[in-house]
């Protein structure tokens, strides 16, 4: 079936540094990717996504492009703030509608 | 344009009772889902609804789960009798249904009920 498989946590760095949290997928054709991320005391959001091949999907920093050679959908960060920490999700959508989630990854920022 | 709406936020209750959870979706959207989410793991969906459709459930433990949509707006998730393995957070999502295919509608989610069962 179709699943998702990100790094596992927690992750902990310096403010300024350069974040990347792995996610590499199964399917058996071609879905639809997301970044979800989760703040403290907060519900799920969106981050970004990319439902094709070599689509780049951007928001508030964050970039991961949809690599269909390596299934992967790695996100990046160059300059991580304090306010980026949160557990971010990785997932994958098929034709069924359903989110397919990563267990997820803690990141936490220090100053 | 205001979110989606769930409650309780929180709820303690004993095993073996009953428990409801609400959820009101994002205005105009038409598919709303339930999702179960255990501590350190990523949601799990238990059902989806098309409107007032229940068109996939295969995930929902049907013995003490249920569900509802009437009128196709606001939705409501049961268990009842409630057991110590389902304390946990019960996320409900909601989506607008667009026409560029299933796997590209992006999901919407509230900020959850965190059900702890004593």
């Amino acid at each position: 079936g179709n699943s998702v498989t990100q790094m596992e946590g927690p992750v902990t760095l310096s403010e300024e540094a350069f974040l990347t949290i792995n996610c590499t997928y199964t399917a058996t054709g071609y879905p639809s990717l997301f970044w979800y991320v989760q703040y403290p005391g907060e519900g799920l959001q969106l981050l970004l996504k990319a439902t094709k091949a070599d689509d780049k999907g951007s928001n508030k920093g964050f970039e991961a492009t949809y690599r269909k050679e390596t299934t992967s959908f790695h996100l990046e960060k160059g300059s991580v703030q304090v306010s980026d920490s949160a557990v971010y999700f990785c997932a994958l959508s098929y034709n069924d509608y359903k989110l397919s989630f990563g267990a997820g990854t803690t990141v936490t920022v220090r100053a | 344009e205001a979110g989606v709406v769930q409650s309780p936020r929180y709820k303690i209750i004993e095993k073996k009772q009953p428990v409801a959870f609400w959820c009101n979706p994002i205005s105009g959207h038409n598919t709303l889902y339930w999702y179960l989410q255990n501590l350190g793991q990523g949601p799990e969906l238990l059902i989806r609804y098309e409107n007032e459709e229940a068109v996939d459930d295969s995930q929902l433990p049907k013995d003490r789960f249920s569900a509802e949509r009437l009128k196709g707006v606001d939705s409501t998730l049961k268990i009842q009798p409630a057991e110590l393995g389902d304390s946990a957070v019960y996320l409900c999502a909601s989506s607008p249904g667009t026409s560029g295919g299933a796997s590209t509608d992006t999901q919407y989610f509230g900020p959850g009920t965190r059900l702890t069962v004593l």
